[in-house]
């Protein structure tokens, strides 16, 4: 079953901040988050395993809530450039290696 | 080449043809996956091979039939279709077949089946 990715679209100012969830109803092995611009192919931003750490870099970092059976996607001080569709993939402890997608969460920064 | 390639970008067929969508990878990964991603759906993941093995079907229908010759190529050949089929078809591939292996996908190929 897939996972429910919440909001379904965001609209921001540069600078402003969006939290992007991704539930799932299922127990997580692990959660992955890409981005995919328009017309272009998705990209990976990254990789949470079970039992693992927070994640980051710049300033889009990702937490994972083993209990809750959800990831979270933080975007600070939003760019231009974060505009796009983002999805978390899910892995459960049944279906190892095999990501089912979230239906995706667009985000569109203005100027 | 860098990453990973597909081709055609686009295609359109009928319903009686055969043709084959081919992806190419210049990362040294060891297994690559194909997924269908359709207008307002999420991306859905039809075949997964990993070592030129297949290791995934996800209840895909047979009239879309997957070949790994080698370690960076891989084909998904296409027969009588049906207009259901029309989307996105993206390749992807990891270093290994598992949980930490981020996936980098090609540029996807557009179908059109008429």
């Amino acid at each position: 079953q897939q996972p429910v990715q919440s909001p379904q679209a965001v609209i921001l100012r540069e600078g402003e901040d969006a939290v992007i969830n991704c539930s799932s109803s299922k127990a997580l092995y692990s959660v992955h988050w890409y981005r995919q611009k328009h017309g272009e192919a998705p990209v990976f931003l990254m990789i949470l395993l079970k039992g693992g750490e927070q994640k980051g870099h710049d300033k889009i970092s990702a937490s994972f809530n083993e209990k809750k059976q959800q990831s979270s996607l933080y975007l600070t001080a939003s760019q231009l450039s974060y505009s796009g569709t983002y999805f978390c993939g899910t892995e459960t402890g049944t279906s190892y290696g095999k990501l089912t997608f979230g239906q995706g969460t667009i985000l569109t920064v203005h100027p | 080449e860098t990453g990973v390639t597909q081709t055609p970008r686009h295609l359109v067929m009928g319903m009686t043809n055969k043709k084959s969508l081919k992806c190419e990878q210049h990362l040294g990964h060891n297994a690559m996956y194909w997924y269908k991603q359709s207008a307002k759906k999420p991306l859905e993941l039809m075949f997964v091979y990993s070592l030129e093995e297949r290791v995934e079907n996800n209840s895909v229908p047979s009239r879309f039939s997957p070949e790994c010759p080698n370690s960076s190529h891989l084909f998904l050949h296409l027969h009588t279709l049906q207009p259901e089929d029309s989307a996105l078809y993206l390749c992807a591939s990891s270093q290994d077949h598992g949980s930490n292996s981020e996936q980098y996908f090609g540029p996807g190929t557009r179908l059109t089946v008429t």
